[in-house]
């Protein structure tokens, strides 16, 4: 079972350049997040889609973009990447409609440097 | 506005020994509490969680945790510690009320001594 898949895995930016971070998962779920993971903050909400079409802001939206044209994809994009946003960065899908009920499912995560 | 305590950031245990992770939370209302796990170099997966009923919950590889209302804990127990239990430890708080989003803790580290 793939699950929930993040591309790349490693990436190195040089600031003011663009890059997008792929999410993919199998799971027909509707539901799907972006997170954040800094040391001794736990992971910090990005942006979050309840459905195709739909996206919400999270806990740290500045600097990011997202779209969700399909149910399976949610591409995070950074427009002009700052040293700030080295992280390491996790997507995630829940099913059961996008409630807490439902068992949230992480990709293993994309390690973003910006020097 | 939710949020997550876990007062330990590292925690060093010998193998066999018990283990317990404090976790508190701050929400007026009753809220849903979830421990996850992360090995290194990978995503995070669930232990268990609490929405209602018995306050003690078991989860998978041998945890437990117990919702404490009136302490608003939900710590992290497992009676005898395994060298695979190294890992990293997040305890999260959602509210239907704050958009189903789930708010984690900083996580606490585990170490495991032979």
């Amino acid at each position: 079972n793939a699950g929930v898949t993040q591309t790349p895995k490693f990436q190195v930016l040089k600031t003011g350049q663009s890059m997008t971070l792929q999410c993919a998962q199998d799971m027909n779920h509707e539901y799907m997040s972006w997170y954040r993971q800094d040391p001794g903050m736990g992971l910090r909400l990005i942006h979050y889609s309840v459905g195709a079409g739909i996206t919400d802001q999270g806990e740290v939206p500045n600097g990011y973009n997202v779209s969700r044209s399909t149910t399976e994809d949610f591409p995070l994009r950074l427009l002009s990447a700052a040293p700030s946003q080295t992280s390491v960065y996790f997507c995630a899908s829940r099913g059961d409609r996008g409630h807490l009920t439902g068992e949230l499912f992480f990709g293993e995560g994309s390690r973003l440097t910006v020097l | 506005a939710q949020s997550v305590t876990q007062p330990d950031i590292h925690i060093t245990v010998s193998e066999g020994a018990s283990l317990e992770l404090r976790c508190n939370y701050s929400y007026g209302a009753t809220p849903y509490l979830f421990w996850y796990v992360q090995s290194p170099g990978q995503g995070l997966q669930l232990l268990l969680k609490y929405f209602s009923g018995d306050t003690l919950v078991q989860g998978i590889k041998g945890f437990e945790a117990e919702f404490k209302r009136s302490q608003s804990s939900f710590n992290l127990r497992k009676p005898s510690v395994h060298w695979s239990d190294a890992a990293e430890y997040f305890c999260a708080v959602g509210a239907r009320a704050a958009g189903n989003k789930l708010t984690f803790g900083g996580g606490t580290r585990v170490l495991v001594k032979p």
